[in-house]
């Protein structure tokens, strides 16, 4: 398996335009996380979905984030519109999910940057 | 609401030496899941290590140990004989055990001098 597949592995964009990033998780894995890194706040969670139901929104920071997990095998998350504040590398991951201890796979993430 | 804590934001270490990165976390459940992820300048997430709060033995992989406190709400991350390739930022993280919901510490940055 390719692991966790997220794209594009970098994205500069002007303040207030809308930004999408996309992930493929691992085949099989049932929960999916997106999350946030910022040197002061760490790995923030945003969302996570269990067999492609958004499950816990709560890190979603505002209105402005939305994220959509239309089938097993995609998902996406869109800013629109960005803010210089949004600059940072998000993540995706995956794992099999249910009641077995078994860790997330990561993506290489998202850098974004917005100016 | 869930917390874990790391503070300490930079660690360093010699060579061949030992080093204890320290966790904390806040929860009122009783069965969940402990993890240690590396994350090297490539930026890619690696499992280091993972601990079941049911167990009361301590996980070890290899160079890798934890001190787990399950009354003290603690969980350290011991490196010994720390090699140039550990250098990295190092997360614990904390799941419950019904749930899939997997949260992060802020990190800490190790560096390895030689």
């Amino acid at each position: 398996d390719a692991g966790v597949i997220q794209s594009p592995r970098h994205e500069v964009t002007e303040m207030g335009q809308e930004v999408t990033l996309r992930c493929k998780p691992i085949s099989g894995h049932n929960s999916l996380f997106w999350y946030r890194q910022t040197m002061m706040r760490g790995l923030e969670l945003l969302i996570y979905f269990n067999n492609n139901v958004p499950i816990d929104d709560s890190g979603m920071p505002e209105d402005r984030f939305s994220a959509k997990m239309p089938n097993a095998s995609f998902s996406t998350l869109k800013i629109q519109p960005s803010e210089p504040r949004d600059s940072a590398v998000y993540f995706c991951a995956s794992s099999v999910g249910g009641r077995v201890s078994t860790e997330a796979f990561f993506g290489q993430g998202t850098r974004l940057t917005v100016v | 609401a869930q917390t874990v804590t790391q503070s300490q934001p930079e660690m360093s270490v010699q060579e061949a030496e030992t080093v204890t990165l320290s966790c904390t976390y806040d929860t009122s459940e009783s069965d969940y899941y402990l993890f240690w992820y590396k994350q090297p300048p490539s930026r890619q997430m690696i499992l280091v290590i993972r601990q079941e709060a049911y167990k009361q033995q301590n996980a070890t992989e290899n160079r890798f140990s934890v001190n787990f406190q399950k009354a003290a709400k603690s969980f350290s991350l011991k490196i010994s004989d720390s090699q140039l390739g550990d250098a990295a930022m190092y997360f614990c993280a904390y799941r419950i055990y019904n749930t899939d919901k997997l949260i992060f510490g802020t990190g800490t940055r190790l560096q390895v001098f030689p």
